[in-house]
């Protein structure tokens, strides 16, 4: 069964400072990763994913991630983060080839940036 | 750009009481999910359908129900309804020819809340 672990409840940063939050995951040959926002009272937002091919992908709102195979991680970056980052951030894992598409999200990570 | 519908936004229901909600996804989308996110959670999955048939299965009480009509719509179920059922239930769809490849689409959530 595959797992997805976001070590830190919360992160503080402050505007315009780097912004790094942490996911790994355990899954049965290569995984599909995603990571989403959730804003208040909201449905979630997808900001980027990988599939396959370059280890760092980039994705909306000038969010990246570098996927890490031998450390089995997917960390999300920002280089300079907003106030309007705050949020709540979900990583998720999908098994290649897994019978049926659903997504297994981490225990999201609570993202507040100080002006 | 047309997003995923869910409705009721909010629904206050008794213990004991039934509840329906219903999802529209994306226009040419062909599978449904339905999570679940109790407060301070993350989603949990719940069942998905694609083509109108059940894809997939997780942590779906027995008493909740779901189906996916002819219209790609899709409505879930809920009986004997409890206080542990309290929580912001996420519909969400992907688009066809995807596979495991797609990111999920989600609907902003109906809040239910059983007394």
């Amino acid at each position: 069964a595959q797992s997805v672990a976001q070590p830190e409840d919360q992160v503080n940063v402050a505007e315009g400072n780097p912004l790094t939050v942490k996911c790994t995951y355990s899954v049965s040959g290569n995984p599909y990763l995603f990571w989403y926002v959730q804003y208040p009272n909201r449905g979630l937002q997808f900001l980027l994913k990988y599939i396959t091919g370059d280890n760092l992908v980039k994705g909306s709102y000038g969010f990246e991630a570098e996927f890490n195979k031998s450390q089995t991680s997917f960390h999300l970056k920002k280089p300079s983060a907003l106030v309007s980052d705050s949020a709540l951030y979900f990583c998720a894992v999908r098994p290649y080839r897994a019978a049926g598409n659903k997504l297994t999200f981490g225990g999201g990570t609570r993202v507040l940036v100080k002006p | 750009a047309a997003g995923v519908i869910q409705s009721p936004r909010h629904l206050i229901k008794e213990k004991r009481e039934t509840a329906t909600l219903k999802c529209y996804p994306i226009p040419r989308h062909d599978t449904v999910y339905w999570y679940q996110q109790g407060p301070g959670q993350d989603p949990q999955f719940l069942i998905s359908f694609y083509e109108k048939m059940q894809s997939d299965k997780g942590s779906i009480p027995d008493r909740f129900s779901a189906q996916q009509f002819s219209d790609y719509h899709s409505e879930l179920n809920m009986s004997s309804l409890e206080l542990g059922d309290s929580a912001l239930y996420f519909c969400a769809s992907s688009a066809p020819g995807t596979g495991g490849t797609g990111e999920l689409f989600f609907g902003e959530g109906s809040r239910l809340t059983v007394l």
